[in-house]
């Protein structure tokens, strides 16, 4: 079975500096997907960014990026110009490729991230 | 805004009563996904639907079932139940496979929270 790992329960950044938030995988499957979605006070779930593990470029989306690291299982996301509205949880989550018939997503246990001014 | 909605946003209830929560896809995705998100287990997959069948199940109770109606709508029906059973449940949909931009994103309504007295 798949399984997800967040190591970090917590993290705290100041405004305006870069964070990094880790996540670790383990799967058996060579072609399967990445994503970080955040969660803040709201308890609403956005996604953040999403990786192709076939894709060797990283993911970008703005000040948001990854540093996906295939054979160690690795997929970090990086946040830049850290920004107060930036304070939520964050899921890391895996799924499987063209699986059709389960698409389920497996989640790790989620980084808290605050902001200081 | 996702584009999936989910009523109430809010349900209180007692133990031992059966308990209705609704939920409408995003504009042409014929995906819907359950989830469940407590202190104690975190994000869980609960159930898959595809153009009104069943797809895939995850933990599921025996006390829970789901069904996808015609205008794909989902429903996820909660009896007997109990203390632990309180959580914030949330419905999430994606578009068929190879259609739209990202096809295999799962986006998430704004939950519904469940708490049982």
């Amino acid at each position: 079975a798949q399984t997800v790992t967040q190591s970090q329960p917590e993290m705290s950044v100041q405004e305006a500096e870069t964070v990094t938030l880790s996540c670790t995988y383990d799967t058996s499957e060579s072609d399967y997907y990445l994503f970080w979605y955040k969660q803040p006070p709201s308890r609403q779930m956005i996604l953040v960014i999403r990786q192709e593990a076939y894709k060797q470029q990283n993911a970008t989306e703005n000040r948001f990026s990854v540093n996906f690291q295939k054979a160690a299982k690795s997929f970090s996301l990086k946040i830049s110009d850290s920004q107060l509205g930036d304070a939520a949880m964050y899921f890391c989550a895996y799924r499987k490729s063209n699986n059709f018939g389960n698409e389920k997503l497996t989640f790790g246990t989620g980084t808290r991230l605050t902001i200081i001014p | 805004d996702s584009g999936v909605t989910q009523t109430p946003k809010h349900l209180i209830t007692a133990t031992g009563q059966r308990v209705t929560l609704r939920c409408s896809p995003r504009s042409g995705d014929l995906s819907v996904y359950w989830y469940q998100q407590s202190l104690d287990q975190g994000l869980q997959f609960l159930i898959q639907y595809y153009n009104g069948e069943e797809r895939a199940k995850g933990n599921i109770l025996e006390r829970f079932s789901a069904q996808q109606f015609p205008d794909l709508h989902s429903e996820l029906n909660l009896s007997s139940l109990e203390l632990g059973d309180s959580a914030l449940y949330f419905c999430a949909s994606s578009s068929p496979p190879l259609a739209g931009a990202h096809p295999d994103t799962q986006y998430f309504g704004p939950g519904t929270r469940l708490t049982v007295l």
